[in-house]
């Protein structure tokens, strides 16, 4: 069965440090997203790509950035970690335009 | 993007039917309204979109007026696994690349009780 898997699920990593996200789809979707969950925020957009070498910042991209190489991957990375990126972070993604999102597991990070 | 407002929580009883209102009263034209469900420490999980008038299918019901200004979503005869966090969302109007995109608000947290 086709599904979408985030790696690693757990992660402490110290401030300044570079940490990467993994996420894999088997869809073969296009459009895929990244968010990030905190209390009393729900989740929030972090980027987006609407297909391989697209890539988009939505509304809390500062700190992060992602590369699209294949269909099937949208690693997420943090140049320098800081605690306030200590979060629930969730990969998604979809078919087309107002399809549903598919959600991953989530990461959950900490940022010492 | 257009913003939603729901109720923060609700309670309910096993077995009643619960409708959860959410306002989007900057709907765009083109804006559809989705669902979603999600558990404790897991991704949310779509449930429903419509764009007007009344959609069902086999979990929930959701009716949406006229002026699209607002939406409901009904679910029948809860049970305690229904217990979750739903999120109303509008997606942004298909144009460019925004696409797609949705905006999460804090959504409602449902606690059904025997």
């Amino acid at each position: 069965d086709a599904e979408i898997t985030q790696s690693p699920r757990h992660k402490i990593t110290e401030t300044g440090r570079q940490v990467t996200l993994a996420c894999h789809q088997t869809w073969n979707h296009n459009n895929m997203f990244w968010y990030r969950q905190d209390l009393g925020h729900g989740l929030r957009l972090i980027h987006y790509s609407y297909g391989v070498q697209d890539t988009n910042k939505g509304e809390v991209s500062d700190g992060y950035s992602v590369s699209r190489s294949n269909t099937e991957d949208l690693p997420l990375t943090l140049e320098s970690a800081a605690s306030s990126q200590t979060s629930v972070y969730f990969c998604a993604s979809s078919e087309g335009t107002f399809s549903e999102q598919f959600f991953g597991p989530g990461t959950r990070l900490t940022v010492l | 993007l257009a913003k939603t407002t729901q109720p923060i929580s609700m309670d309910s009883y096993e077995g009643q039917e619960v409708n959860i209102t959410c306002s989007h009263n900057n709907i765009a034209t083109n804006d559809y309204i989705t669902w979603y469900q999600q558990f404790p420490s897991q991704g949310p999980r779509f449930i429903i979109q419509g764009y007007k008038t009344k959609v069902t299918n086999e979990v929930a019901s959701l009716f949406i007026p006229a002026d699209r200004k607002s939406s409901t979503l009904s679910l029948p005869r809860v049970s305690l696994s229904d217990t979750a966090v739903y999120y109303c969302l509008v997606g942004v109007n298909a144009g460019g690349t925004s696409y797609g995109k949705l905006t999460f608000g804090q959504g409602t947290i449902l606690t059904v009780h025997p």
